[in-house]
């Protein structure tokens, strides 16, 4: 199995623009979910979903929108980046109670310039 | 959702036995203590997780006294590739709970020396 999978793996935007990173998954888990990590920090939830078609934001989800419209796939969009969102993104999934172990993607490094 | 308190960093050698203890005093009657590790570069693995007691796995240990306010990881016998980021997580993460996520604080950076 491929586990949970992040797409790009690196990318550069310019201020203002606009992009998705993809996340997918196929252990078939309900929850999935998104976090940023700046430089020496740990994880902080973006946006989280509990099933198809079921979202809702975490600590810091000003600047993305995100949709859940299949089980596998949970994508994450910048709307217009800012410098201020220069940070690694990553994604993760779980089974359906949050007591099992999550997985996690190896990551989106973002740098917005 | 119980506040946790680790250590920031731990040094350790090669074949020590390294302890990096959890403070959680808030801890509730049904949350269930996690711990994960995170290399540079890559995303948190799960290494174990806990109620009460004593857990052990093929990585690690798991110590939790029965007032249950704090919690020691055990890594036997640390090699250089544990270097790493360990983080504990305190919570009742079930479905009824509205929790639907996990919530990680900054960790206990651990350097493994030769």
């Amino acid at each position: 199995n491929a586990g949970v999978t992040q797409t790009p793996k690196f990318q550069v935007l310019k201020t203002g623009q606009s992009m998705t990173l993809q996340c997918a998954q196929d252990m078939n888990h309900e929850y999935m979910s998104w976090y940023r990590q700046d430089p020496g920090m740990g994880l902080r939830l973006i946006h989280y979903s509990v099933g198809a078609g079921i979202t809702d934001q975490g600590e810091v989800p000003n600047g993305y929108n995100v949709s859940r419209s299949t089980t596998e796939d949970f994508p994450l969009r910048l709307l217009s980046a800012a410098p201020s969102q220069t940070s690694v993104y990553f994604c993760a999934s779980q089974r359906g109670t949050l007591n099992t172990e999550a997985f996690f993607g190896q990551g989106t490094r973002l740098t917005v310039v | 959702l119980a506040k946790t308190t680790q250590p920031i960093s731990m040094d350790s050698y090669e074949g020590q036995e390294v302890n990096i203890t959890c403070s959680h005093n808030n801890i509730a009657t049904n949350d269930y203590i996690t711990w994960y590790q995170q290399f540079p570069s890559q995303g948190p693995r799960f290494i174990i997780q806990g109620y009460k007691t004593k857990v052990t796995n093929e990585v690690a240990s798991l110590f939790i006294p029965a007032d249950r306010k704090s919690s020691t990881l055990s890594l036997p016998r640390v090699s250089l590739s544990d270097t790493a980021v360990y983080y504990c997580l305190v919570g009742d993460l079930g479905r009824d709970t509205g929790r639907r996520a996990l919530t990680f604080g900054s960790g206990t950076r651990l350097q493994v020396q030769p």
